[in-house]
């Protein structure tokens, strides 16, 4: 079966820009999650969705947004870049919320902001 | 403020050798999770532990979770090139991840 995909895989944006990432979960699977990834950070989660409703939230100022549609696509929004939000943007799906279920991730986005 | 912090940060040795990592918070989570991650991709995962005391192998790794549940261990037996990566480790649905480590296995 199809893997999680994210779309595009990199993305170059200027400082006060802003971008959308989609992603697209492995059928049947409701519960989406997105990470940024630094060198410095490590992996950190943004939020995560499930059956179109937010669930959680990261600790992220209120630029980073997304939201769930009801075919269980995902996008993410960054408004007014800022050069320290490049970084690997993942996302990942499960089938359902229980933390025991395996998340898939995708291959991620690569965005740059010069 | 749940954190996992893993040890060593990275790891470079010969391919045929054993390694241990280790994943720590002192914060009890209900489980964890370890994932590796490959060059351009996303983390792939590796196993769940739910049980405090639990150890599960999957062929030359084995996986222990800790009798408080705060921390795990990773341990690789002769490993292989092709167990190069980084290794992270995650609890708590998944919203705290460990920095991880990064793993070089010399040919």
């Amino acid at each position: 079966k199809a893997g999680v995909t994210q779309t595009p895989r990199y993305l170059i944006k200027t400082r006060g820009q802003q971008v959308t990432l989609s992603c697209s979960p492995i059928s049947g699977h409701r519960s989406v999650s997105w990470y940024q990834q630094t060198p410095g950070q490590g992996l950190q989660f943004l939020f995560e969705y499930f059956s179109e409703t937010q669930r959680n939230k990261g600790n992220f100022p209120g630029r980073f947004s997304g939201r769930q549609f009801s075919n269980s696509r995902s996008e993410m929004n960054v408004s007014t870049l800022e050069l320290g939000d490049s970084a690997l943007y993942l996302c990942a799906s499960s089938r359902q919320i229980d933390p025991n279920t395996e998340a898939f991730f995708g291959q991620g986005t690569r965005l740059t902001v010069v | 403020t749940q954190l996992l912090e893993q040890s060593p940060q990275f790891l470079s040795i010969q391919e045929g050798e054993n390694l241990t990592v280790y994943c720590n918070s002192s914060s009890v989570f209900s489980s964890l999770q370890w994932y590796r991650q490959e060059p351009g991709e996303g983390p792939v995962l590796l196993v769940t532990v739910v049980t405090g005391g639990e150890v599960k192998k999957l062929k030359r790794l084995t996986f222990q979770f800790g009798d408080a549940r705060k921390d795990s261990s990773l341990h690789i037996t002769a490993a292989q090139t092709g167990d190069t990566g980084l290794y992270l480790c995650a609890g708590d649905d998944k919203i705290i991840f460990g920095k991880g480590t990064r793993l070089h296995i010399l040919p």
